[in-house]
């Protein structure tokens, strides 16, 4: 079985400030880990994904994400907040035909 | 550019009267899914092809039916639509277990009201 935890719901920071997104996992095997983001009345974009490769992601949009197997842990960060990464976030563990998606983080940048 | 399309992404329909929605992709991708997606939170699977390999969620009720004529089309109906149907219907496609990395890709969805 497998499960993703995103930490929080809602997170707000300043525009040029520092995002973290949290997110935990638990997988009895070696899943592939992805990060997408929703905005209001879209599709889900794949932000960036984790399949075994390098432990850091660079993905999209200056966002990345490290794989920490220790920590079971994936969370998402970017440098400087924008005003236009104002969304919903989803972490996803996902085994072959079985994609498990987080709650979801809302985003709110101020300006 | 290859992609997953979803038609129309505003449908509104009355209490109890089928409607379907459609989704098409170019990716030529063998798994497609169907998602359904209720405000504030995170899609729920409703069930996924496989080929022709229809494959069901077990708490997708009977309303909920699934048609893939071919690797392009896939079709979603719901039989008697209810207000508790109302949500953001996304489709979704994927290599499968061959594709390596299980990517999904998404279509930019349907809203559904029902009234």
């Amino acid at each position: 079985a497998q499960s993703v935890t995103q930490l929080d719901s809602h997170v707000s920071v300043s525009e040029g400030t520092p995002v973290l997104l949290r997110c935990n996992y638990s997988s009895s095997y070696s899943p592939s880990l992805f990060w997408y983001v929703q905005h209001p009345n879209k599709g889900l974009q794949l932000l960036l994904k984790y399949t075994s490769a390098a432990t850091l992601v660079k993905g999209i949009n200056g966002f990345e994400a490290e794989f920490k197997k220790s920590e079971t842990s994936f969370h998402l960060t970017k440098p400087s907040a924008h005003m236009s990464d104002a969304a919903e976030y989803f972490c996803v563990v996902s085994l072959p035909l079985d994609m498990r998606f987080g709650a979801g983080t809302r985003l709110t940048v101020k300006p | 550019d290859a992609m997953v399309i979803q038609n129309p992404r505003y449908q509104v329909t009355q209490f109890g009267k089928p409607v379907t929605l459609s989704c098409s992709q170019t990716l030529n991708h063998n798994v497609m899914y169907w998602y359904q997606q209720k405000s504030s939170q995170a899609p729920k699977l409703l069930f996924h092809y496989y080929d022709k390999d229809f494959n069901n969620e077990a708490d997708t009720p009977d309303n909920f039916q699934s048609r893939r004529p071919n690797t392009s089309f896939c079709f979603l109906d719901i039989r008697s639509p209810g207000l508790g149907d109302a949500a953001m219907y996304l489709c979704a496609t994927s290599a499968g277990q061959t594709g390596g990395s299980y990517e999904q890709y998404f279509g930019p969805g349907t809203r559904l009201t029902v009234t």
